[in-house]
């Protein structure tokens, strides 16, 4: 089975500053992807981000980038220069072949940006 | 513009009614996805379809029905066996389903019962 652990409730951060979300996993699979996305106030879920198990670099997407160290499985999102429309919730997930590809979501992290 | 679209926004249910909530995408995915999204709360699945008329339960299939009769369409219809079924409804899709795939959302339908 998969998990996704999001610890983190709730982050704030400054205007500028960059910000780090915490994402652990755990399957037993060798081979998996794992995404972020972006839900604002709308509601939409947006795909901000995906790293493969077997890709060797972190991903980058802009601002975006993921941290991914899989001995520890764990694959941070790192925000850089954060900006006010950024203020949303951060969701982690995880496909695997274990689990049909059907992806497992993490509880979420909300993150404030302050002017 | 190739995209996922919901309908409606909003969506009001009164005691025992069946209510259905609409998904189209014109991605040419063959895999849909239904997944409810309660206040704080993660995505619970509640159905999938790989494939035109099959689809499988998901976590939370107890109280809904789906069908996927066109590659383009998968609506939800939320049951009155559903007896709490206040939440927000998101769709989504991938190319497969079958892999290491990027799924795409719809904007979501907000359901509230009266």
């Amino acid at each position: 089975a998969q998990k996704i652990t999001q610890t983190q409730p709730g982050m704030f951060v400054q205007e500028k500053e960059a910000v780090t979300l915490d994402c652990t996993y755990d399957t037993s699979d060798q081979s998996y992807g794992l995404f972020w996305y972006k839900q604002p106030s709308s509601g939409e879920m947006i795909f901000l981000i995906y790293q493969g198990s077997y890709d060797e670099q972190n991903a980058t997407e802009g601002r975006y980038s993921l941290n991914f160290q899989k001995a520890r499985k764990s694959a941070n999102l790192v925000i850089s220069a954060s900006q006010l429309g950024d203020s949303a919730m951060y969701f982690c997930a995880m496909v695997a072949s274990g689990g049909s590809y059907i992806p497992t979501f993490g509880r979420g992290t909300s993150l404030i940006v302050h002017p | 513009d190739g995209g996922i679209t919901q309908s409606p926004k909003y969506l009001f249910r009164k005691e025992g009614q069946n209510v259905t909530l609409s998904c189209e995408q014109n991605l040419n995915h063959d895999a849909m996805y239904w997944y409810r999204q309660d206040p704080g709360q993660g995505l619970r699945l509640i159905y999938y379809s790989q494939i035109v008329n099959d689809f499988q339960k998901g976590d939370i299939a107890e109280g809904y029905s789906v069908s996927r009769e066109k590659k383009e369409s998968f609506p939800l219809t939320v049951t009155s066996a559903q007896k709490n079924p206040t939440a927000f409804y998101l769709c989504a899709s991938t190319t497969t389903g079958g892999g290491l795939e990027t799924q795409y959302f719809g904007p979501g339908t907000r359901l509230l019962v009266l």
